[in-house]
């Protein structure tokens, strides 16, 4: 079974800007959920989709929204780009949402603001 | 808010020495918690999870328990091998179901 695959793997993007990061999860995961990933805040949850809905939250500003479709592949997008968004972000899927499911992460996107 | 540490931040062993990984949480309102692997610009790879109910669980080389009442998990790694060589971190699941991450303990295995 392919594991969760997110696109592009590499981003370079300037203050201003916006971006969209995509990841599909495994075959016949329903939840997805995304995290950024800097070495000064470590791992932060930033928001979680099951079934087309946005279950849960974290706490980051509305420039960071996101989206799940049928097939259950997300999206997620970060607007009005600012130095501080330099980050891995990492997206997970699970069979269901909930917290008896191991969450299965994919590679990352590395996105570079200058 | 429900706060991760892991302890200590880095580790360097000889091969063949068994480790030990701690984690602290200060909710003990959780409904898992789960220890992962993390290769330099990889993602996480799940090693073990264990169910709030549970008190610890095994696999292969690798043993975790946990004491929710104390707020404490320990993974153990047996018989290390410089494989064995990543950031390992922590995760517990709270009630707000926002999955709450350590900063990770990098371990490093000498041959």
């Amino acid at each position: 079974k392919a594991g969760v695959t997110q696109t592009p793997r590499y981003l370079i993007k300037t203050r201003g800007q916006q971006v969209t990061l995509s990841c599909s999860p495994i075959s016949g995961h329903r939840s997805v959920s995304w995290y950024q990933q800097t070495p000064g805040q470590g791992l932060q949850f930033l928001f979680e989709y099951f079934s087309e809905t946005q279950r849960n939250k974290g706490n980051f500003p509305g420039r960071f929204s996101g989206r799940q479709f049928s097939n259950s592949r997300s999206e997620m997008n970060v607007s009005t780009l600012e130095l501080g968004d330099s980050a891995l972000y990492l997206c997970a899927s699970a069979v269901e949402a909930g917290a008896q499911e191991t969450q299965y992460f994919g590679p990352g996107t590395r996105l570079l603001v200058l | 808010k429900q706060e991760v540490t892991q302890i200590p931040a880095a580790l360097s062993v000889p091969e063949g020495e068994n480790l030990v990984l701690n984690c602290s949480f200060t909710d003990s309102a959780i409904y898992n918690l789960q220890w992962f692997r993390q290769d330099p610009g990889k993602g996480l790879t799940s090693l073990l999870l264990i169910q709030s109910s549970q008190r610890e669980q095994t696999s292969g080389r690798l043993n975790a328990s946990l004491d929710k009442s104390s707020g404490r998990s320990t993974l153990y790694i047996a018989a290390s091998q410089p494989g064995d060589s990543a950031t390992y971190l922590c995760a517990v699941y709270p009630n707000d179901y926002k999955l709450s991450f350590g900063a990770g303990t990098t371990v490093t295995v000498r041959a």
